[in-house]
């Protein structure tokens, strides 16, 4: 089966700093591949995708592509703000089986004024 | 809007005592999931389900039930044999099993021990 890997946190930087949370993955065939965000308290939200190899997923300022020679998905964002503050999922799917969601550990980014 | 709806927010639970977890979607999606989130890990599956009336144990299914009579609702029940439920239950829903497209969750629920 499908198995994701994620930096290990927490991740705390300053207002403007650069981010990257690392995400590897193992996978049967060509699977997608997402970054989730959740705010204290609440569900997780779809933050960006990419469905294939050099796709580059992207939003509010985050991005992450599709790796496949190095089987990667780093979610990088060039300067963080305060509201970033939350847990970060990266996660995988395969078609053909549900059984095939995966979710890494998620990494709890902090952003201090 | 569509979405997925869970209820309640918070629930209490006694010793002994089943709790019912609501999940309700207007997405049409034909998968449902529910996982369990302990403070500071990831999701653990619990159960899902493809189509109505069928579901499948997911990784950590023991002292949980869950039925799947219409397509727009999946509750999940915590049982008296969960000893330890004490959790974040998320419930999340996705357009089906051949489908690389993302999972929706809803907002959460958070039980606790009376």
């Amino acid at each position: 089966g499908n198995s994701v890997t994620q930096m290990e946190g927490p991740v705390t930087l300053s207002e403007e700093a650069f981010l990257t949370i690392n995400c590897t993955y193992t996978a049967t065939g060509y699977p997608s591949l997402f970054w989730y965000v959740q705010y204290p308290g609440e569900g997780l939200q779809l933050l960006l995708k990419a469905t294939k190899a050099d796709d580059k997923g992207s939003n509010k300022g985050f991005e992450a592509t599709y790796r496949k020679e190095t089987t990667s998905f780093h979610l990088e964002k060039g300067s963080v703000q305060v509201s970033d503050s939350a847990v970060y999922f990266c996660s995988a799917v395969s078609s053909g089986s549900a059984r095939q969601l995966t979710f890494g550990s998620g990494t709890q980014l902090t952003v201090l004024p | 809007d569509g979405g997925i709806t869970q209820s309640p927010k918070y629930l209490f639970r006694k010793e002994g005592q089943n709790v019912t977890l609501s999940c309700e979607q207007n997405l049409n999606h034909d998968a449902m999931y529910w996982y369990r989130q302990d403070p500071g890990q990831g999701l653990r599956l619990i159960y899902y389900s493809q189509i109505v009336n069928d579901f499948q144990k997911g990784d950590i299914a023991e002292g949980y039930s869950v039925s799947r009579e219409k397509k727009e609702s999946f509750p999940l029940t915590v049982t008296s044999a969960q000893k330890n439920p004490t959790a974040f239950y998320l419930c999340a829903s996705c357009q089906g099993q051949n489908s690389n497209q993302p999972q929706h969750f809803g907002d959460g629920t958070r039980l606790s021990i009376l």
